[in-house]
């Protein structure tokens, strides 16, 4: 089975630039979600989705950040402008369902440096 | 919002040591999981503990939910080199399973 598919791996770029990151989930499952990790801390929530609706973004940067699912299958997060303190690990996870108890399965990430 | 306190941030132990780390909430939870993350990799999923006292076993990894629901543990016992890398603990919010900090744990070989 595969798994949840993120791009880039890594990604270097200057303040105030833009920057975009890719997720496929696992194949049928409905939620997806973006995580923030930033070095030494545990995954932040940034947005979650159900299908292609937004269940949760209370944590989201909405004046730089911003992320789609439009089919309700793949999905883009993008932060424009990047600050310095963007520089993070990007976690894109999905699960079959969105009740409790459901596990996660993350991607690889994408390593994010802003200089 | 809901919060997890986890500790210690770090252990380091010799090969063959045990190890604990702990994870300590303010409210009862209605369950929690655990994820470990290697160096350089992504969380994965270890186990989800639902009933109060819960204890759980997976080779040398014990886990065990507290009886008010409150507090988790993980053990693993007689630790080997694979056993490197952070464990999470994660409980649900509203809506979100919100992660602890993570206790890091090297392992001098």
């Amino acid at each position: 089975e595969a798994g949840v598919a993120q791009s880039p791996r890594y990604k270097i770029i200057e303040k105030r630039q833009s920057v975009a990151f890719w997720c496929n989930p696992i194949s049928g499952h409905a939620t997806l979600y973006w995580y923030q990790q930033i070095l030494g801390q545990g995954p932040k929530l940034l947005i979650q989705f159900q299908n292609n609706g937004v269940v949760d973004d209370s944590q989201l940067p909405k004046d730089r950040f911003s992320a789609e699912r439009l089919k309700g299958v793949d999905s883009t997060l993008k932060i424009q402008p990047a600050k310095l303190e963007d520089s993070a690990v990007y976690l894109c996870a999905s699960s079959f369902s969105r009740e409790a108890g459901e596990k996660l399965f993350f991607g690889s990430g994408t390593q994010l440096s802003v200089l | 919002g809901q919060q997890v306190m986890q500790i210690p941030q770090y252990q380091h132990v010799q090969e063959g040591e045990d190890f604990t780390t702990y994870c300590n909430s303010s409210t009862t939870l209605s369950n929690i999981q655990w994820y470990k993350q290697r160096p350089g990799g992504h969380p994965v999923f270890l186990i989800q503990l639902v009933k109060s006292g819960e204890v759980k076993k997976q080779k040398r990894l014990t886990f065990q939910f507290g009886e008010a629901k409150k507090n988790s543990s993980l053990h693993i016992t007689a630790t080997q080199t694979t056993d490197v890398g952070t464990y999470f603990c994660a409980v649900q919010g509203a809506q979100k399973l919100v992660f602890g900090q993570g206790t890091r744990l090297t392992i001098n070989p």
